[in-house]
């Protein structure tokens, strides 16, 4: 069955970086975009990131751009995202989730992982 | 940038009675929507997508509704595992990115 793994997750200071990945197994990443979103603490859904087949488009939300890059491994089965000039309105449960894809459009995301907490806090 | 707002923010509802949600977005957004639903403590569930079609798995007492900027989740008769938090979201502009809604909770009476 389709699982998603994220890890890398921790407190890290103000401006501070952290590396989040997220594994793959039970299908042929290569086949699929990916996306991150992210839940700060009871709060709700933020899309964060979202990056094509083979790692050579990606986008960003406004609140996120120049600050975390998106990024795959389809051999090693995982995506990243690279966090970066991180801030408190950054703390957040991050989620990695794979979409739905119906005739190659996006309908919404059907798989998730269980998410990896970052913690920006001085 | 589209927005999605979501109403009630809370809904109480007896196990058996019927529960409506509601989610407009700030244009049409075609029937570009998705819904989800988030138990306490686990990630979300995609529930409906195309605005009306049931993902894999999804019994049959959550429907969805709606095109243009009016969209509607209902579950037919509420049950107790169905306690959770519903989001929106739209699909249909993107880049920049998929938009979700603010959430509507959903209680046991």
């Amino acid at each position: 069955q389709v699982q998603l793994v994220e890890s890398g997750g921790g407190l890290v200071k103000p401006g501070g970086s952290l590396r989040l990945s997220c594994a793959a197994s039970g299908f042929i990443l290569s086949d699929h975009y990916m996306g991150w979103i992210r839940q700060a603490p009871g709060k709700g859904l933020d899309w964060v990131a979202y990056i094509n087949h083979g790692g050579s488009t990606t986008y960003y939300a406004d609140s996120v751009k120049g600050r975390f890059t998106v990024s795959r491994d389809n051999r090693k089965k995982s995506l990243y995202l690279q966090l970066n000039r991180l801030t408190a309105e950054d703390t957040a449960v991050y989620y990695c989730a794979r979409p739905l894809a119906i005739s190659g459009y996006y309908c919404g995301f059907d798989s998730w992982g269980r998410g990896t907490l970052v913690t920006v806090s001085s | 940038e589209i927005l999605m707002t979501q109403s009630p923010a809370t809904l109480s509802v007896s196990p058996g009675e019927r529960a409506t949600l509601s989610c407009r977005a700030s244009q049409s957004v075609s029937s570009n929507v998705a819904w989800y639903q988030q138990k306490p403590g686990q990630p979300p569930r995609l529930l409906i997508y195309g605005a009306s079609t049931r993902a894999t798995g999804i019994p049959a007492r959550f429907s969805g509704s709606g095109s243009g900027t009016e969209f509607t989740l209902t579950i037919s008769s509420l049950q107790s595992e169905d306690l959770a938090v519903y989001y929106c979201q739209q699909y249909n502009v993107w880049p920049p990115g998929f938009t979700f809604g603010p959430g509507t909770k959903v209680d046991i009476k």
